[in-house]
């Protein structure tokens, strides 16, 4: 069974300053996806980046970076310049490729973590 | 349209009512999913449509019954809830059998059961 794990339950950061999210997982699929999405108070959830495991190089949507370590089974999210836009609950998210199957899979989120951002 | 809608926002009822919620998307997607979300924790997934036929129930409790009349419109109908129902649940859609399945959620409907 797959799992995902992140180790800060809670996070602050002040405006403009850089942070790190950390999320672990294990599975033992060759094949699969993982996500960053970001709920803020206002509850909506949407994705913030994608990064495909067969790919090597870190997927980058502006501000947001990932750090993908697939050997190590680690995916932290950098958000760089934070705003106070960016306070919200951040899960990460494992999927295993469902290409080829009639199904589609399950998304397995990690518990969370809360991001403040400080002015 | 690359947005998933969910009526109503907000929900109050009591524990012998019946109704339902509903999500609707119109961006072709063939894949759609309710999710239960408690205060500061991670959905948990109910139930999963692929081609609008069901094809994953999370060993959820009777009185949800889910139903998908077509490829765009999603319903829960709710019935004889319990107080420990109260949450915010929470509609997803995803291209279905595409190379990833990223999930595009709604807003979200807020059930408060008395």
């Amino acid at each position: 069974a797959q799992t995902v794990t992140q180790s800060q339950p809670e996070m602050s950061v002040q405006e403009a300053e850089t942070v790190t999210l950390s999320c672990t997982y294990d599975t033992s699929e060759s094949n699969y996806y993982l996500f960053w999405y970001k709920q803020p108070p206002s509850r909506q959830m949407i994705l913030v980046i994608r990064q495909e495991a067969y790919k090597q190089q870190n997927a980058t949507e502006n501000r947001f970076s990932v750090n993908f370590q697939k050997a190590a089974k680690s995916f932290s999210l950098k958000i760089s310049d934070s705003q106070l836009g960016d306070t919200a609950m951040y899960f990460c998210a494992f999927i295993r490729s469902p290409y080829g199957s009639s199904n589609t899979g399950k998304l397995i989120f990690g518990q969370g973590t809360t991001l403040q951002v400080k002015p | 349209d690359t947005e998933v809608t969910q009526t109503p926002k907000h929900l109050v009822m009591g524990m012998t009512n019946k109704k339902s919620l509903k999500c609707e998307q119109h961006m072709g997607h063939r894949a759609m999913y309710w999710y239960k979300q408690k205060a500061k924790k991670p959905p948990e997934l109910m139930f999963v449509y692929s081609y609008e036929k069901l094809s994953i129930n999370e060993s959820v409790p009777s009185r949800f019954s889910p139903e998908c009349p077509n490829s765009s419109l999603l319903n829960l109908h709710l019935h004889a809830l319990q107080p420990e129902d109260s949450a915010l649940y929470l509609c997803a859609s995803s291209p279905g059998q595409v190379s990833y399945n990223e999930q595009f959620f709604g807003p979200g409907t807020r059930l408060t059961v008395l």
